[in-house]
Formats: structure tokens, sequence, C-alpha cells
């Protein structure tokens, strides 16, 4: 069966320090991979998206960015952090023929 | 106005109720369309798919009016475990997007 896993769980960064969340997914081969934000009271966002290896569609501009280095494993970063990348950021793996996508536990980061 | 709109509640009920959500959706292409249900400080879950004919899975049914372009999710005999945020989500037609409603919470009281 496939699971996907993120890390860290919690983070708490200070503004203007860099980012790396990372996102795995094992059972499956050549997934979509999704970054969404939910911040506090809010619906799901979408960042990014990637149909294969290097490949990345960015749908929200802002200072966050994204990676693919590897079939199963997807890295969301930044240079520098604002107060406003607070939030809680889960990956998201799609089911090939099926538009059903099936989340990580997400990792909830507060900007202090 | 929204893609996905939801009222986002809360519905206070009773167990053993039952209780109803709507979900209406801006673009008349959308293909596919889902429940997931999320509890608090957890990563969304899907719930069901919901198809054109209707689909029922346990206590919970699910229905599709196109003409209209709404959804609706139908939970019979709640339970405590029920308490959570039911989040309609929606495939507009574009690729392979999925659109959140901003979700509905349920609390559900003994």
């Amino acid at each position: 069966s496939q699971t996907i896993h993120q890390w860290p769980a919690t983070l708490v960064q200070p503004v203007g320090s860099p980012l790396s969340l990372e996102c795995t997914v094992e059972g499956t081969s050549n997934p979509n991979l999704y970054w969404y934000r939910q911040a506090a009271g809010r619906g799901l966002q979408l960042l990014f998206y990637s149909v294969g290896i290097g490949q990345i569609s960015s749908e929200v501009p802002q200072n966050l960015s994204a990676s693919r280095p590897q079939d199963r494993q997807f890295i969301l970063s930044s240079k520098k952090l604002l107060l406003s990348d607070s939030g809680f950021y889960l990956c998201a793996w799609r089911v090939h023929l099926s538009y059903e996508q099936y989340f990580g536990p997400g990792t909830r980061l507060t900007v202090t | 106005r929204k893609e996905v709109e939801q009222d986002p509640g809360p519905f206070n009920v009773p167990e053993g109720a039952t209780v109803a959500f709507n979900c209406t959706y801006s673009n008349s292409a959308s293909q596919s369309f889902f429940w997931y249900r999320q509890d608090c400080r957890k990563e969304p879950k899907l719930l069901m798919s919901v198809y054109s004919s209707g689909n029922e899975d346990g206590r919970f049914t699910a229905q599709l009016n196109r003409a209209s372009q709404y959804i609706s999710l139908l939970i019979r005999d709640s339970k405590l475990s029920d308490s959570a945020t039911y989040l309609c989500v929606v495939n507009m037609g574009a690729g392979n997007m999925l659109t959140f409603g901003g979700g509905t919470r349920l609390m559900v009281k003994p």
C-alpha cells in the first residue's frame, strides 16, 4: 500500500530564516505530487504541483519554491521566511487515472 | 463568487441526528467531486467520491445535482466521532487540479 511521509511535524522559525520541508511517497511510482498551505481557519491553497522529476508548476507567486529531485521526493523551500508563511503545509499525491488525492500528515510552521 | 462554496457552520447536532451539508461550485465543466473529512490539526482524509447517480457508504450519502451545480452530504445517526470539518472538493476541469471549499464544521453533542 502507498504511504506518504512529511517532516518535520512542527517547526518554529524566525523571520528571514530559510526553510526546507520534505515529502516522500512509498508504494507507487511516478506519482503527481502537490504542496498545499492551510492558514489558520482557512481553506487549502495549492502552492505547487509536479508531474515528474524536475517538473514543477507554481500556482501562487510567493517567496516559496519547490523541487522534485527524485521520483517520490518533493521539497518545499524558502530562502527567507515571512510572517505570512505561517501555516499548515500539506503534501499530497494523486492516484493515476483518478482525481483523488491523498495527504501526508503535514508540517505546522510558525514564523516568529 | 468563490469557486467552491460551503456554509462554514458550525452545525451543532445531538447524537443520533441526521444532518446535511450542501456545497455549490461555479464551473459547470467540473468533472469530479469529493467529500473530505478533516479533524482538528490533522490532514484531510478522503471520505467519499460523489457520483452522478449518488452514492452511499454506511451512514453517509452523497448526491450530485449538475443542473444546480451543488453536491450534498447526508450523515444519518450522527456519532460523537463524526465531529470534524467536512471539505467539499471539486475538479474544475482544468488539468488534474482540485479546488477545496472552506469546509463545514460539524459538532455532534452527547
